[in-house]
């Protein structure tokens, strides 16, 4: 079955530690995001990448870090410098073409204390 | 700055009713516009997109409506069933990757 896996889905780390979510698609998308959700807001963009080896900021990078070295796959770093990292974070890919329909992965909740 | 406005922030029928979800937004120069399915601490599912050019997208019992010139999107759900209590979330896509702007969602229970 074709699909996105996020993993872990529950993340527990102590303030002042890196953290890595994985995302993995075997749709054959060319472009991927990183969502943040939290309670009462909309989802916000992180960074998005479009092709291999090449990746945008968002709306809310600062604190973040991503990497690009296969189409498949799509890392987030989340760093000591992001203020506020606890919360939903979602991984989402689509064509780079047509339609640009956005498929979703079920998401890592981090909680960091 | 693309807003997403959705129309009520929660709603409570009883089973078999058919229902409607508001979506609103400020630019009307859009590209696509999703709708999405999330249950609780889930990721999100697609529902049903339509593109710019389009008017309607049906699949099953749901029917999505696109009026640019207004900035409105209705989400149009028939016969609810307990099964389709989730919050429903509309995005728009605005010309660019970086441009899809999500609602909150409206947070739908049917009840049986």
């Amino acid at each position: 079955d074709g699909g996105i896996t996020q993993s872990p889905k529950y993340l527990f780390r102590k303030e002042g530690q890196n953290v890595t979510l994985s995302c993995e698609q075997n749709l054959n998308h060319d472009a991927m995001y990183w969502y943040r959700q939290d309670p009462g807001q909309g989802l916000r963009l992180i960074y998005y990448s479009q092709i291999v080896n090449d990746f945008q900021k968002g709306d809310i990078a600062e604190g973040y870090s991503v990497s690009r070295e296969k189409k498949e796959s799509f890392p987030l770093t989340v760093t000591s410098a992001q203020k506020n990292p606890t919360a939903f974070y979602l991984c989402a890919s689509s064509m780079s073409s047509g339609s640009y329909e956005q498929y979703f992965g079920p998401g890592t909740r981090l909680t960091v204390t | 700055k693309q807003e997403v406005t959705q129309i009520p922030a929660a709603l409570s029928v009883p089973e078999g009713e058919n229902l409607v979800l508001n979506c609103s937004f400020t630019d009307s120069a859009i590209y696509n516009l999703q709708w999405f399915r999330q249950d609780p601490g889930k990721g999100l599912t697609s529902l049903l997109l339509i593109q710019s050019s389009q008017r309607e997208q049906t699949s099953g019992r749901l029917n999505a409506s696109l009026d640019k010139s207004s900035g409105r999107s209705t989400l149009y759900i028939a016969a609810s069933q307990p099964g389709d209590s989730a919050t429903y979330l509309c995005a728009v896509m605005a010309g660019g990757y970086q441009k899809v702007t999500f609602g909150i969602g409206t947070k739908l229970q049917v009840i049986p």
